[in-house]
């Protein structure tokens, strides 16, 4: 079973930032927080990972709390691109597969 | 990034037969891929994990006899489905974990939609 738990969906409006939130309330020590997306009909696309400390790259932003018991992904100017599937997951650093959960079906609107 | 490709993206086939699916890691080397299946609406779900040169370690409720994984070199994996029937129709996803690195990143393939009539 999926560690995370994540809302079925949500809209977010063309160039405002999309926050897409997930509860690890289990999370261990050693595991890292994995947010992949999947656009439909396609293979999932890594987005970011963390372990404790907040992470930019060029497609998002996460954000973990302090007790890691939860965290937010941000895609600072969403387009109607970034429509998709949004999975949070997480993972022991090396090894392990991944198990996935129903994720956030995001819908960017014009 | 990595790349993961699998063939063929999308088959139709009829019922009884087999179909091969393959898994590429083009530009790395992985000595751990792992098999998910999607139904439409729903998550994806781990099958299988193949580790390479030795036997597939497949999740309860799938049928080894039914999908053939083989691993046998460093950068090719595939799946077969035997007999295939209708129920059998879904979206076949491969991923693969870079042999010797430290990224902790999976990199999946592009999928392959499979169709029994």
């Amino acid at each position: 079973d999926a560690k995370t738990t994540q809302p079925p969906s949500m809209d977010c409006a063309e160039g405002r930032a999309a926050n897409l939130p997930c509860n690890h309330s289990t999370i261990s020590g050693n595991e890292y927080v994995y947010w992949y997306r999947q656009i439909h009909s396609q293979g999932p696309q890594y987005i970011i990972h963390g372990l404790k400390n907040n992470e930019t790259n060029e497609m998002a932003s996460l954000i973990i709390t302090e007790d890691r018991k939860s965290s937010t992904l941000i895609l600072p100017h969403a387009t109607l691109r970034d429509t998709a599937v949004y999975y949070c997951i997480v993972r022991a650093y090396y090894g392990q597969n991944f198990v996935f959960g129903p994720g956030t079906r995001l819908s960017v609107l014009p | 990034g990595a790349v993961v490709s699998q063939h063929p993206s999308w088959v139709i086939c009829k019922s009884g037969t087999s179909v091969k699916i393959e898994c590429r890691s083009l530009d790395f080397q992985a000595t751990t891929m792992f098999w998910y299946r999607q139904f439409p609406k729903q998550s994806l779900m781990l099958m299988a994990t193949s580790n390479e040169g030795s036997k597939a370690t497949y999740e309860q409720g799938v049928e080894k006899d039914k999908f053939l994984i083989n691993h046998a070199s460093l950068t090719l994996s595939t799946l077969t489905v035997t007999s295939a029937h209708p129920e059998d129709s879904s979206f076949y996803i491969c991923s693969a974990l870079p042999a010797g690195e430290d990224t902790g990143e999976l990199f999946f393939g592009e999928g392959s939609r499979l169709t029994v009539l």
